[in-house]
């Protein structure tokens, strides 16, 4: 069956340092990942898209890498800030849909 | 980026009656539409797949007669909650596309008492 995994339902850091998120796939063929965030209530906003012949996309203090071989996606936020606390979702789009699967998002929070 | 519009953000109504939601594209023409419903600390999952001028297309499990779409325009889809249950309570977002890029209402919670 197909999963879209995000490794940890939240994770905690101190601001300053870089927060990894990891989103693993299985039995998808994606066209591109999408990492999107998501604050209490509200509907999910698009950070970044990362095709699958891209290895590395950077917007910013965010940077995604996509290996379709480990069929996994990072998700990296450097020099965090206590802004940053948040849900933050991958979702896949696989070749020949145009619909969006989502991971189950990961928590982060940012202390200072 | 673009804007999509979703009303009402919060509705409580009673158990056995219809809420309808709109979801607007606002500043671009949108062909294909998105529901989703979210549960807390959940993911987002798809209810169906909004479709201008034909029949919405709908995931494995979700009831076309309870959840009814209709997407009339290339700027409006609607989602009717029929015959609501305290069980349908829960956070339905919308979402259009525009290109590769998805851009999502912002949510309505329903609660149905």
């Amino acid at each position: 069956s197909q999963k879209i995994e995000q490794n940890s339902e939240a994770l905690n850091i101190q601001e300053g340092k870089t927060a990894t998120l990891t989103c693993n796939y299985t039995n998808y063929s994606p066209a591109y990942l999408q990492w999107y965030r998501q604050d209490p209530g509200r509907g999910p906003v698009f950070l970044l898209l990362i095709r699958e012949n891209e290895k590395e996309k950077r917007k910013e203090r965010l940077k995604v890498t996509f290996d379709t071989t480990l069929k996994q996606s990072l998700f990296h936020i450097t020099a965090s800030q206590p802004a940053d606390s948040a849900t933050y979702l991958c979702a896949l789009e696989s070749k020949g849909n145009n619909d969006m699967r989502f991971g189950a998002g990961t928590r982060l929070t940012v202390k200072p | 980026g673009a804007v999509v519009s979703q009303h009402p953000s919060r509705v409580i109504c009673k158990s056995g009656t219809s809420v309808k939601i709109e979801c607007r594209s606002l500043d671009f023409q949108a062909t294909t539409m998105f529901w989703y419903r979210q549960f807390p600390k959940q993911s987002l999952m798809l209810m169906a797949t909004s479709n201008e001028g034909s029949k919405a297309t709908y995931e494995q499990g979700v009831e076309k007669d309870k959840f009814l779409i209709n997407h009339a325009s290339l700027t409006l889809s609607t989602l009717t909650v029929t015959s609501a249950h305290p069980e349908d309570s829960s956070f339905y977002i919308c979402s259009a596309a525009q290109g590769t890029e998805a851009f999502f209402g912002q949510g309505t919670r329903l609660t149905v008492v």
